[in-house]
């Protein structure tokens, strides 16, 4: 199946800084990509829709300035969490269409700890 | 967006078939149905996906009533490593975010 690798798969930061994660579609263009977050025992919450050369949409709740998307690629999308918290502390996950029939792909995920 | 309903938690002997079913009763005329396995610090890996009837590949088989309201995932012969939790979820296009309900989560016993 189709590819999506994510970089870092761990990162601890320090709290007030700001750290990147980052979305690859190896495979394939997606023109459209997810991110989510995921806490322990929990399911995934969608935060945003990454539109490629556009604006991300994002979920009601979800603040875009502070979890900053952007997809310059057809095969990139970055997310930044910004003057971060331990709050943030949590497992972000993406994911991409591949444009062929219905199918999204997820990445591997990228654990993210706030000290 | 359609919402899916699973049952929490299901338990299972290894070799023995399983099968989760997921109601979907808002499903839309464009949506399809796709199930994914997630194991802990893992994203959710594809499983199998469906419009109608019957669909399955080396991995399961994938169960669509003609009203498309419900679906079941039946894993053949599971194994330990099968212990996972498994989401259902419907959605019209690549291009659509899957919103994710509570999955449920299988454990396999030896």
């Amino acid at each position: 199946g189709a590819v999506v690798s994510q970089h870092p798969s761990r990162v601890i930061c320090k709290s007030g800084t700001s750290v990147k994660i980052e979305c690859r579609s190896l495979d394939f263009q997606a023109t459209t990509m997810f991110w989510y977050r995921q806490f322990p025992k929990q399911s995934l919450m969608l935060m945003a829709t990454s539109n490629e050369g556009s604006k991300a949409t994002y979920e009601q709740g979800v603040e875009k300035d502070k979890f900053l998307i952007n997809h310059a690629s057809l095969t990139l999308s970055t997310l930044t969490v910004t003057s971060a918290h331990p709050e943030d502390s949590s497992f972000y996950i993406c994911s991409a269409g591949t444009g062929f029939g219905n199918t999204i792909y997820f990445g591997e995920g990228s654990w993210l700890t706030v000290v | 967006l359609a919402k899916t309903t699973q049952p929490i938690s299901m338990d299972s002997y290894e070799g023995q078939e399983v099968n989760i079913t997921c109601s979907h009763n808002n499903i839309a005329t464009n949506d399809y149905i796709t199930w994914y396995q997630q194991f802990p610090s893992q994203g959710p890996r594809f499983i199998i996906q469906g419009y109608k009837t019957k669909v399955t590949n080396e991995v399961a088989s994938l169960f669509i009533p003609a009203d498309r309201k419900s679906s079941t995932l039946s894993l053949p012969r599971v194994s330990l490593s099968d212990t996972a939790v498994y989401y259902c979820l419907v959605g019209d296009t690549g291009n659509t975010p899957l919103v994710f309900g509570k999955g449920t989560r299988l454990s396999v016993i030896a």
